[in-house]
């Protein structure tokens, strides 16, 4: 089955303990994205992928690292997390930019107290 | 002035009900528009996508595009309780191959 995965799906944490969370697909896709979605402001991509060890910051960056050194996946990390960072993630993947259809994980809700 | 504007809602509608749910964008360079349905702890998953100012129809939905006045549609027919869900307007640019989204409208459909 055609799809991407998040792990964990729900994480409580403490500011300043770092964090990874995973992301994989496995539909070749060369492009992946990470959106967090917050209540009003809907979903804003952090960071994004166009194919392997080619990063780029969206427009919430801040505090945020990703890296992408096989296809298939794409961690965001959260070297020192902070409460503003408690959102709702989905990552993203789309088998190219221009108009494709972009396939979305189940999301992770984190939480940093 | 955010570059997407969406109603967040919520609406709520009787089953059967024609619903419209609206986006505004400011952006000119935007060529193709789509909606992503959300449904409660999920990820959005693309509904219906377009290119072009007019009307594209599938099934019980029709996006509709007006470029001129820099407007989205999606309306849904003869609506269902499992069309309950939050829908997300998302146009994007070939040139910067990224999506800008709504900030979703969340609609309830009410047997």
């Amino acid at each position: 089955e055609a799809q991407v995965t998040q792990n964990p799906r729900y994480l409580i944490t403490v500011t300043g303990k770092k964090l990874t969370v995973t992301c994989s697909q496995n539909m070749n896709h060369e492009y992946m994205s990470w959106y967090r979605q917050d209540p009003g402001l809907g979903l804003r991509q952090i960071y994004y992928s166009m194919n392997v060890e080619v990063t780029d910051k969206g427009d919430v960056p801040e505090g945020y690292k990703v890296s992408r050194k096989e296809k298939r996946n794409f961690p965001l990390i959260l070297e020192s997390p902070s409460p503003n960072q408690t959102s709702l993630y989905f990552c993203a993947s789309t088998i190219g930019t221009g108009g494709n259809e972009q396939f979305f994980g189940p999301g992770t809700r984190l939480t940093v107290l | 002035q955010k570059e997407v504007e969406q109603d967040p809602g919520p609406l709520s509608v009787p089953e059967g009900a024609i619903v419209s749910l609206n986006c505004t964008y400011s952006n000119s360079a935007f060529q193709y528009f789509m909606w992503y349905r959300q449904y409660s702890r999920k990820g959005p998953e693309l509904l219906m996508y377009t290119y072009s100012s007019g009307n594209k129809e599938d099934g019980r939905f029709t996006a509709q595009v007006d470029k001129s006045s820099k407007y989205i549609s999606l309306f849904i027919r003869d609506s269902q309780p499992s069309d309950s869900a939050t829908y997300l307007c998302a146009p994007g640019s070939s040139n910067t191959g990224k999506l800008i989204f709504g900030q979703g409208t969340t609609l309830q459909v009410k047997p």
